[in-house]
């Protein structure tokens, strides 16, 4: 599976941004960069996922690198309710599954 | 907005038995999966659906569990004989199109308890 890493965990002030980043050096051409979010007691949650170019939503911006070996989750303005295990996850050319690994365990202080 | 749904919230089995665990996806979608978590432990893949059958399933997806579609709106997991190890959150999840290009729903869980 292709592998991604991620920090174990990190801290951030609430109402501050966020970046959270994610190596990804083995990536090919055709993978895409996902990103999900849990949630303490919930179900994996989609937040956003791209290709080549960044992307933006409602939730977050995704800054993916020009060599794709890397990328960037920003959340603009942490709440408390931010506080989750996000999830950097390839989304293989050859797969309709993805493989969750460990994720980003982000804590928020208010 | 559109919603996975499952059921039940919570079952507690006696090792051995069956169980069906039973998830409603999103109605305009046509991929559907199944994800574990084990307690402390990462999300786990366990099987891909599509078109009526299996797409793709993992090493964990052996001869005790089968997936279903059985009425075109509920997608079922059974594990025919239960054992401990089978303990765990299950998750399942929906998207429109294949996994990779688009966003998978996931579900709320079903916290299956095996004793």
């Amino acid at each position: 599976d292709a592998k991604t890493t991620q920090p174990n965990s990190m801290e951030s002030n609430e109402e501050e941004p966020v970046h959270l980043p994610c190596n990804h050096s083995t990536i090919s051409g055709t993978d895409y960069i996902h990103w999900y979010r849990q949630l303490p007691s919930q179900g994996p949650e989609y937040v956003i996922h791209g290709l080549t170019s960044n992307v933006n939503n409602r939730m977050a911006s995704l800054a993916i690198a020009e060599d794709r070996k890397s990328s960037t989750l920003i959340l603009h303005r942490a709440t408390l309710r931010d506080a989750a295990v996000y999830y950097c996850i390839l989304a293989l050319n050859r797969d309709d599954k993805i493989i969750f690994g460990k994720g980003t365990r982000l804590h928020i202080l208010p | 907005e559109p919603e996975v749904t499952q059921t039940p919230s919570h079952q507690v089995t006696q090792m051995g038995q069956e169980v069906i665990l039973r998830c409603v996806p999103i109605s305009n979608h046509l991929y559907f999966y199944w994800y574990r978590q084990i307690l402390g432990q990462k999300v786990e893949f366990l099987v891909s659906f599509y078109n009526n059958e299996i797409s793709e399933k993992s090493e964990i997806f052996d001869d005790q569990f089968s997936v279903e579609r059985p009425d075109g709106s509920n997608f079922t997991l059974k594990i025919r004989s239960t054992k401990l190890e089978d303990s765990a959150m299950y998750f399942c999840a929906s998207s429109r199109t294949s996994g990779r290009r688009s966003e998978q729903f996931f579900g709320p869980g079903t916290r299956l308890t095996v004793l």
